[in-house]
């Protein structure tokens, strides 16, 4: 089956104590993204990648980083979580940049910074 | 200035019936692509329907029709017959064609649909 996985789905953890979340696709996709969902201000691209040791910043890239070491996983890392991080993550590859394909989506990470 | 505006922040509609919900763009680019996103309780995007800025038809997707309005700028969700199962937040989106864009998807805010036995 086609998809994008990403674990954990929830994660509570406090200030400053380095994080994963780890974000896998099966569809030999060439492009992957993160994106953060938060109330009242949507989903906003983070980081994204275009294909292997290829990743740029998105809208918000601030105390985040990501690496593409291999076509099928982009993990996201947050290297000292603020509770401003707490949000909901999303994970999300297309085949590339063309505007007509699809981007599918992770199940979503549920991350609380205390 | 917002790329991608959903006025109704929430909608209710009874079983059975259709239901329009209201997405409005803003691009200069020639070469975009629109797409509807649905997200239940449970958290996860579901995608719904695309329609490419030069396709000459309207999508269709069983009962997801898109009404696009290109001199408008406008790209509505009609779902026909709606079903319990329909309740949701409906998300419009947004990909331009531009390199500098980085292929992300712009969203709206989000409709909540909210169907009625």
């Amino acid at each position: 089956e086609a998809q994008v996985t990403q674990n954990p789905r929830y994660l509570i953890t406090v200030t400053g104590k380095k994080l994963t979340v780890t974000c896998s696709q099966n569809m030999n996709h060439e492009y992957m993204s993160w994106y953060r969902q938060d109330p009242g201000l949507g989903l906003r691209q983070i980081y994204y990648s275009m294909n292997v040791e290829v990743t740029d910043k998105g809208d918000v890239p601030e105390g985040y980083k990501v690496s593409r070491k291999e076509k099928r996983n982009f993990p996201l890392i947050l290297e000292s979580p603020s509770p401003n991080q707490t949000s909901l993550y999303f994970c999300a590859s297309s085949r590339g940049l063309a505007v007509v394909n699809e981007q599918f989506f992770g199940p979503g990470t549920r991350l609380t910074v205390l | 200035a917002q790329k991608i505006t959903q006025t109704q922040p929430g909608m209710f509609v009874q079983e059975k019936e259709a239901v329009t919900l209201d997405c409005t763009y803003d691009t200069s680019d020639p070469s975009y692509g629109l797409f509807w996103y649905k997200q239940p309780s449970s958290g996860e995007m579901i995608f719904l329907i695309y329609q490419g800025s030069y396709d000459q038809q309207n999508a269709t997707e069983g009962r997801y029709s898109l009404n696009f309005q290109k001199a408008r700028k406008s790209a509505n969700l009609v779902i026909s017959a709606s079903q319990l199962g329909d309740s949701a937040m409906y998300f419009c989106a947004m990909r331009e064609s531009h390199y500098n864009q980085g292929g992300k998807l712009i969203f709206g805010q989000g409709t909540e649909l909210s169907v009625k036995p």
